[in-house]
């Protein structure tokens, strides 16, 4: 167990749609990550939170949006849904900005299947 | 731009043997982290170990090693004794850092399935 939760575990639901994926991240941990983990385009960092201010964004699609909140956990949020978006959704912390050696602890992840 | 390369899609070994598990890497960077993770069936990801580019030794972590070689910007997982529960999809990633600035994120590869037999 790494200490970072990810609520729900699976999701389905249909085109067009909008969810929310959430993740509370190990205690003490500042910096919360989100990265999509699907068969054709591997494991791709979406963003980066830090003591709630976005500090560093990859390859997230404009229909997609997080935060981090006082309490640091952090949601993501993925709207008008399409069938490509079926992906494994892995949310990290760890404990600083990006110190050398800052390891990154993985949650469980949420599956999200859109019909 | 980091790259992180895994030539071996799927490897194979017999039940408490070692195994090698390949990473190459690119990156301009002055200095770099370096992270192998096992992804089991059961979908998490799982942190093995970490070698820092100035690092003068190899990491260890119990039954893992990692063969760090430089110049041939190679960061290989070594995995001794395996056993079956060792069967899973192993991950090496990087983490730059240039000019006081890191990069948080994680560069992954598409990773090696392993397989352990009895």
């Amino acid at each position: 167990d790494s200490g970072v939760t990810q609520t729900p575990k699976h999701l389905i639901t249909a085109t067009g749609q909008r969810v929310t994926l959430r993740c509370s991240p190990r205690s003490g941990d500042l910096s919360v990550y989100w990265y999509q983990q699907s068969l054709d385009q591997g494991l791709q960092f979406l963003i980066q939170y830090y003591n709630g201010e976005e500090r560093a964004k990859g390859n997230i699609l404009e229909r997609f949006s997080a935060q981090q909140f006082p309490d640091l956990h952090s949601e993501l949020n993925l709207s008008s849904l399409e069938l490509g978006d079926s992906a494994l959704y892995f949310c990290a912390s760890s404990a600083t900005l990006a110190g050398v050696g800052d390891t990154q602890y993985f949650g469980p992840g949420t599956r999200l299947t859109v019909l | 731009a980091q790259k992180i390369t895994q030539t071996q899609p799927g490897m194979f070994v017999q039940e408490k043997e070692a195994v090698t598990l390949d990473c190459t890497y690119d990156t301009s960077d002055p200095s770099y982290g370096l992270f192998w993770y096992k992804q089991p069936s059961s979908g998490e990801m799982i942190f093995l170990i970490y070698q820092g580019s100035y690092d003068q030794q190899n990491a260890t972590e119990g039954r893992y090693s990692l063969n760090f070689q430089k110049a041939r910007k190679s960061a290989n997982l070594v995995i001794s004794a395996s056993q079956l529960g060792d069967s899973a999809m192993y991950f090496c990633a990087m983490r730059g850092f240039a000019g006081g600035t890191s990069y948080g994120k994680l560069t992954f590869g598409q990773g090696t399935i392993l397989t352990v037999h009895p």
